[in-house]
């Protein structure tokens, strides 16, 4: 496709149950990330994907969070028993190789808002 | 952990005054890059410095890297109502770390 693509573009959910984001990346680009942006806030790194390596996880803020990456392309972002502090923007980004030497293309998120 | 501070966190200018924002890591950079988000978007790559030193110009905006790669500042001359955003700068320390955002600065523009 020609850019990044989310889904669902809105997701509300009652705190408890469970919601799995999706991501689309640009073809080719081996490197996929998720970060979570609070309203008005900056952009909190969630987990990284490079083609076929281990995902670094190190930003996902609990055990209830978690992403796979299916075939080196598309990407599932799951939250378990979402809470009411789960609510923000769930933004999606890919890049050419490399975690930081290369531009990074955005999605245009999926808000998540948690009842 | 590496941190990238960014001030100031609101900006609000008459149109055509200028506008300057600052980030400062707290380690050494291997690169910084520095992003746009408009109201209700997603942010959108404005550029990438590497060098030591570095100065680069975009039309009205001008991007520089310090000597010490350690902080960054993107200055935008005689803003117009299309300047109205969230300034984002991103340094990677590199090392397989991260791309790290700094929290932004929201320019509104007063026509």
């Amino acid at each position: 496709g020609a850019g990044v693509s989310q889904s669902p573009s809105n997701k509300v959910t009652e705190k408890g149950k469970d919601v799995e984001l999706r991501c689309d990346p640009i073809s080719g680009h081996t490197a996929l990330y998720w970060y979570r942006q609070s309203l008005g806030q900056g952009l909190e790194f969630l987990i990284y994907f490079q083609g076929n390596s281990a995902p670094d996880k190190s930003g996902l803020p609990s055990d209830r969070f978690s992403a796979e990456r299916t075939g080196g392309s598309v990407s599932t972002l799951t939250i378990q028993r979402t809470q009411q502090e789960d609510s923000a923007v769930y933004l999606c980004a890919s890049s050419f190789r490399d975690r930081g030497s290369h531009e990074q293309f955005f999605g245009p998120g999926t808000r998540l808002t948690v009842l | 952990g590496q941190q990238v501070m960014q001030i100031p966190q609101y900006q609000h200018v008459q149109e055509g005054e200028d506008f300057t924002t600052y980030c400062n890591s707290s380690t050494t950079l291997s690169n910084i890059q520095w992003y746009k988000q408009r109201p209700g978007g997603h942010p959108v790559f404005l550029i990438q410095l590497v060098k030591s030193g570095e100065v680069k110009k975009q039309k009205r905006l001008t991007f520089q890297f310090g000597e010490a790669k350690k902080n960054s500042s993107l200055h935008i001359t005689a803003t117009q109502t299309t300047d109205v955003g969230t300034y984002f700068c991103a340094g990677y320390g590199g090392s397989q770390g991260n791309l790290i955002f700094g929290k932004g600065t929201k320019l509104s523009v007063k026509p």
